[in-house]
């Protein structure tokens, strides 16, 4: 049981280039979410998935995009990298349950030049 | 003002200390507190989990939450130099999918 699995764990883009994070859980949850972690912001939800076949803007979605795969797949595309989205990137799901616990990814580390 | 706020320290403390760390928030309709807990270039992981107010224990580890004062509480008892982390509080509330999260407290405790 991995639980909640991201790729890469490190990336340098140059501006301008597109790449896709993958995310993966194999918690059979419904839920997953994307977020990124910047010094002094704290964690900042970019997207969610509240299910399969369902995406929505979380609180910084401008510059990404998502797609949710499957139940067990999410992943997070850059499109046109650009140095503000420099950044931690973590994928998270939850069970949706009672207590609706997030559970959280090890992150990838992108650096935009 | 911020939904949730967190002094981001750096907390210094010697082992064996109480270590309290605190969030305030402004929301009122949260009604879900939680506490992650996040090594260095790791992903936050779930330490503890309370719904609306009172107090909760686990081990070394209470949390408090005030909802009269929009005030969350985390204190560690007897601390570890394996408590060196740094400790975010998140909330959300009813129905709602959204956590909304501190910047995170850094904790170092030292031997």
């Amino acid at each position: 049981n991995a639980g909640v699995t991201q790729t890469p764990k490190f990336q340098v883009l140059k501006t301008g280039q597109s790449m896709t994070l993958q995310c993966a859980q194999d918690m059979n949850h419904n839920s997953m979410y994307w977020y990124r972690q910047d010094p002094g912001m704290g964690l900042r939800l970019i997207y969610y998935s509240a299910s399969e076949g369902t995406t929505d803007k979380g609180e910084v979605p401008n510059g990404y995009n998502v797609s949710r795969l499957n139940k067990r797949e999410f992943s997070l595309r850059l499109e046109s990298a650009a140095p503000s989205q420099t950044s931690v990137y973590f994928c998270a799901s939850s069970d949706r349950g009672a207590t609706d616990t997030q559970y959280f990814g090890p992150g990838t580390r992108l650096t935009v030049l | 003002q911020k939904e949730v706020e967190q002094d981001p320290g750096p907390l210094s403390v010697p082992e064996g200390a109480i270590v309290s760390l605190n969030c305030t928030y402004s929301n009122s309709a949260f009604q879900y507190f939680m506490w992650y807990r996040q090594y260095s270039r790791k992903g936050p992981e779930l330490l503890m989990y309370t719904y609306s107010s009172g107090n909760k224990e686990d081990g070394r580890f209470t949390a408090q939450v005030d909802k009269s004062s929009k005030y969350i509480s985390l204190f560690i008892r007897d601390s570890q130099p394996s408590d060196s982390a740094t400790y975010l509080c998140a909330m959300r509330g009813s129905g709602s999918y959204q956590l909304t999260f501190g910047k995170g407290t850094k904790l170092s405790v030292i031997p």
